[in-house]
Parts: C-alpha cells; sequence; structure tokens
C-alpha cells in the first residue's frame, strides 16, 4: 500500500536533546512538508521541500532542522534551541513542485513531549 | 495576508442534521481549496477540494460551496452520522497550504 510512513509514533525528548522524527513516502511525491498540531491552533508549517537537496522554512522554522537527501525521506531534527516543542508533529507529500494546489498527504503523525 | 478564519470552534448536531463549517480567507492569490477531516491520532485526510472557478462541488456526503467575492467557503455534510464526528480543517493556498484552527464536530445518534 502507498503511504506515508511516521516513526516512532511517540517520542520523549531530555533537556538539552536533540531528537529526530522520521518520514518515509512511497508515493513517488516530489513535495513534503512538516507541520506542527498545537490543540486548538490548526496545523503550522515548519519546513518543506520540492525536490531532493533542496528546503524551505515555513511559517515557524526555529529551533528546527531537515534534510532531503532521498526523495522519499525528510527526516526533521528537533533541537534543543525549540523551547516549546511538546506537539503533534504531521508529515504530508503532494505531486509536482509545490503543494498549494496539489492535494496534500499526511502521515499519521509523531507525538512528541518532554521528560 | 496568510490567515484562514474557521468557525464555529465545535458544532453539535443530531444524526441526519447538517452541520456547516465556514472558512474565510484573506490572499487573493490563493487558488486551491482543501478540508480535511481528521479523527483523534491520526493524520488528517483529504475529503474534498475546490478551485476558485467553481462555485460548488459535491462528493457523495460532502458539498464545498465557494463565494469568490466574499472570499469565504464552507463545507455542508449532508445526512451527517454519528462516524463523522471528528476535526475539520479548511486550508488555502497557492505553493503552501494555511490552515484554519479547526471545528470538533459531535454528530449526536
Amino acid at each position: 500500500d502507498g503511504g506515508i510512513t511516521q516513526s516512532p509514533k511517540y517520542l520523549f525528548r531530555k533537556e538539552g536533546q536533540n531528537v529526530t522524527l522520521s518520514c518515509e513516502q512511497n508515493l513517488n511525491h516530489d513535495a513534503m512538508y512538516w507541520y506542527r498540531q498545537d490543540p486548538g491552533q490548526g496545523l503550522r508549517l515548519i519546513y518543506y521541500s520540492q525536490i531532493v537537496n533542496d528546503f524551505q522554512k515555513g511559517d515557524i522554522a526555529e529551533g528546527y532542522s531537515v534534510s532531503r537527501e532521498k526523495k522519499e525521506s525528510f527526516p526533521l531534527t528537533v533541537t534543543s534551541a525549540q523551547k516549546n516543542p511538546t506537539a503533534f508533529y504531521l508529515c504530508a507529500s503532494s505531486t509536482y513542485g509545490t503543494g498549494g494546489n496539489q492535494p496534500q498527504h499526511f502521515g499519521d503523525g509523531t507525538r512528541l513531549s518532554i521528560l | 495576508q496568510q490567515q484562514v478564519k474557521q468557525s464555529p470552534q465545535s458544532l453539535i448536531v443530531q444524526k441526519g442534521g447538517i452541520p456547516i463549517i465556514n472558512c474565510a480567507y484573506e490572499n487573493t492569490a490563493f487558488d486551491y481549496f482543501p478540508w480535511y477531516q481528521q479523527f483523534p491520532g491520526k493524520g488528517p485526510a483529504l475529503l474534498i477540494a475546490i478551485r476558485p472557478d467553481v462555485s460548488e462541488k459535491k462528493e457523495g456526503r460532502f458539498t464545498i460551496s465557494f463565494n469568490k467575492s466574499a472570499k469565504q467557503f464552507s463545507l455542508h455534510i449532508m445526512d451527517s452520522q454519528p462516524g463523522d464526528s471528528a476535526t475539520y480543517f479548511c486550508a488555502a493556498g497557492y505553493s503552501t497550504l494555511t490552515f484554519g484552527k479547526g471545528t470538533m464536530l459531535l454528530v449526536s445518534p
């Protein structure tokens, strides 16, 4: 089955620690996205990538970093600079180079909490 | 300019009722308006989407109404069922998507 796989489902971060969230897609989509979801806040864009080895900051990129070395993979690192990392993180992908006018397909998220 | 305002925050209807969720946007460059459904602990799933060259689109029990001049669009769920109880998000965009804050819908049996 084609889809987006996010792992782990739950993740705990200690003070001063960097953690990496995995996102893999087998939909052969060009574009991939990371969103953060907080209760009552909708989804906010962290980073997105339209092609391999290229990515752009979204609305709330501070404290996060990404890489896009392979078309099917777009890992997100939550760094120690992100002071309020507790949230539900969602990865998405879409066809073509931009996602605003093409359907975005989402994974089932990673819930990150602070120890 | 990038905001998408969604209302109401929450909504309770009886089975068979027609819940209506509204969204308003500001950026006239937006050319794609999807609605997503999300169940607890899951990622959002695309329900239906519309582009600004049409005023209405139906897919099954879900209908989008679009008013370009008012910069508003809405989701109607016909013959709502308890299984429709979820959080619904509107979005709008042209290169990336801007999401509304969501509406929690409860359909009572």
